[in-house]
């Protein structure tokens, strides 16, 4: 079955601490992943996405992911965080024909000052 | 607008009515989804559209949900006798689709929030 996890569901940090948000995915097909942010009061963005190459992904903000293909995993990371990272993080899972995206449950962060 | 814009931005109703759920895509764009995100939970796939078709209709819950795109533009998800379990955020998206798969990424709307009273 195709799904994805994320295993912490709220995160807390203080400012200048360094991120990492879990994700781990099923899927057998090819593998395409992406991470998206919802700010709070926005819409969904694209923080970053992974389709194939290099399995560091940079994106957006500071933010990088890795894809370790034998974990079936794709963490996002941030070396030093803000408050201005306050938001809800997604992992999704591109499936379908490429049409279909599968998210997992989100991990909300809080940053504080 | 440069962006996917939906409307109503929230939508009350009772138990039993019908409602509709208006996505706009971005202009130029073939391709757009409809997702359904719950309380706590990640988005939902409901369905694709390719142009005017529905090429992917399998994440729709049951036959009172329904959706159309007649002019391959602005979509309509139509939603018979509302349940309170349909309470959520509806998500519209939409990307160009071409040959190369980096066409694909899904541009996300600010979502309609439906409660079921």
């Amino acid at each position: 079955a195709q799904s994805v996890s994320q295993h912490n569901h709220h995160v807390i940090l203080s400012e200048a601490a360094s991120l990492e948000l879990g994700c781990n995915y099923s899927y057998g097909g090819t593998v395409n992943l992406f991470w998206y942010v919802q700010y709070p009061g926005q819409h969904l963005q694209l923080l970053l996405k992974y389709f194939s190459g290099d399995p560091l992904v940079k994106g957006i903000k500071g933010f990088e992911a890795e894809f370790i293909k034998s974990k079936f995993s794709f963490n996002l990371r941030k070396p030093s965080v803000q408050w201005s990272d306050t938001a809800e993080y997604f992992c999704a899972l591109l499936t379908g024909g490429y049409n279909k995206l599968i998210f997992g449950a989100g991990t909300r962060l809080a940053v504080h000052p | 607008g440069a962006g996917v814009s939906q409307t109503p931005s929230n939508k009350v109703t009772e138990k039993g009515k019908y409602v509709e759920l208006r996505c706009d895509p971005i202009s130029g764009h073939t391709a757009l989804y409809w997702y359904r995100q719950s309380l706590g939970q990640g988005p939902e796939f409901l369905i694709y559209f390719q142009g005017t078709g529905a090429a992917d209709d399998s994440g729709l819950p049951n036959d009172r949900f329904f959706a159309v795109r007649p002019e391959g533009s602005v979509s309509t998800l139509k939603i018979q006798r509302t349940e309170r379990g349909d309470s959520a955020v509806y998500l519209c998206a939409s990307s160009s689709y071409g040959e190369v798969i980096s066409y694909n990424e899904q541009f996300f709307g600010p979502g309609t929030r439906l409660t079921v009273l």
